[in-house]
């Protein structure tokens, strides 16, 4: 799976959008972009995930550029509930593919 | 619909000792996972079952090992704790695996080994 990377942490304002970028350079044709959060210690949420077109669903917005090299997760109206760790996953298409490469992720803090 | 439950929720071992972590899924889903979380640390996958009766290992097996006798049950054993295994152990089930599947993840199992 391609490698990604994202900033360590953001700020947002209450109710502000929130939108966090992600690199994925190295992204080949048959590889979905993924987007979890980790709230506190909980389970990682699934929120979005897309693999050439822009995706919107209940909680977010996935813009995926062109090339396929980057893409942005959009919060559109941020809550303090928001405050988690974002994590950005490529991953390959193909069945038998089981993992999912959590890396550091993005600390995203909501600002009163 | 409960999604994915893990009992139990935190767990003290001492070395040596052993335990059964189990994780339940009321969705139907052929594929589940364990991963471990370590401090400021990404999910590493532990074991994964692409369905009833079957098993494979994940990127760092050594010292579990897993068992899947019904769909919806998932059950991670420690047969000798380790210090090495304190962490929060992770849940999750697929109804597919690879692209275009997501995973639910249980709310975790904070274990401690002394």
């Amino acid at each position: 799976d391609a490698k990604t990377t994202q900033p360590p942490s953001m700020d947002c304002a209450e109710g502000r959008a929130a939108n966090l970028p992600c690199n994925h350079s190295t992204i080949s044709g048959n590889e979905y972009v993924y987007w979890y959060r980790q709230i506190h210690s909980q389970g990682p949420q699934y929120i979005i995930h897309g693999l050439k077109n822009n995706e919107t669903n209940e909680m977010a917005s996935l813009i995926i550029t062109e090339d396929r090299k980057s893409s942005t997760l959009i919060l559109p109206h941020a809550t303090l509930r928001d405050t988690a760790v974002y994590y950005c996953i490529v991953r390959a298409a193909n069945f038998g593919n089981e993992k999912l490469t959590f890396g550091t992720g993005t600390r995203l803090t909501i600002i009163p | 619909n409960a999604g994915v439950t893990q009992t139990p929720k935190f767990r003290v071992l001492k070395t040596g000792q052993s335990m059964t972590l189990l994780c339940a899924q009321d969705m139907n889903h052929e594929y589940m996972y364990w991963y471990r979380q370590d401090p400021g640390m990404g999910l590493r996958l532990i074991h994964y079952s692409v369905g009833e009766g079957t098993t494979a290992k994940g990127e760092v097996p050594d010292g579990y090992n897993v068992s899947r006798l019904k769909k919806q049950n998932f059950l991670l054993g420690l047969e000798s704790a380790a210090p090495s295994q304190t962490s929060v152990y992770f849940c999750a089930s697929s109804y597919l695996a690879g692209g275009g599947y997501e995973q639910y993840f249980g709310p975790g199992t904070r274990l401690t080994v002394t």
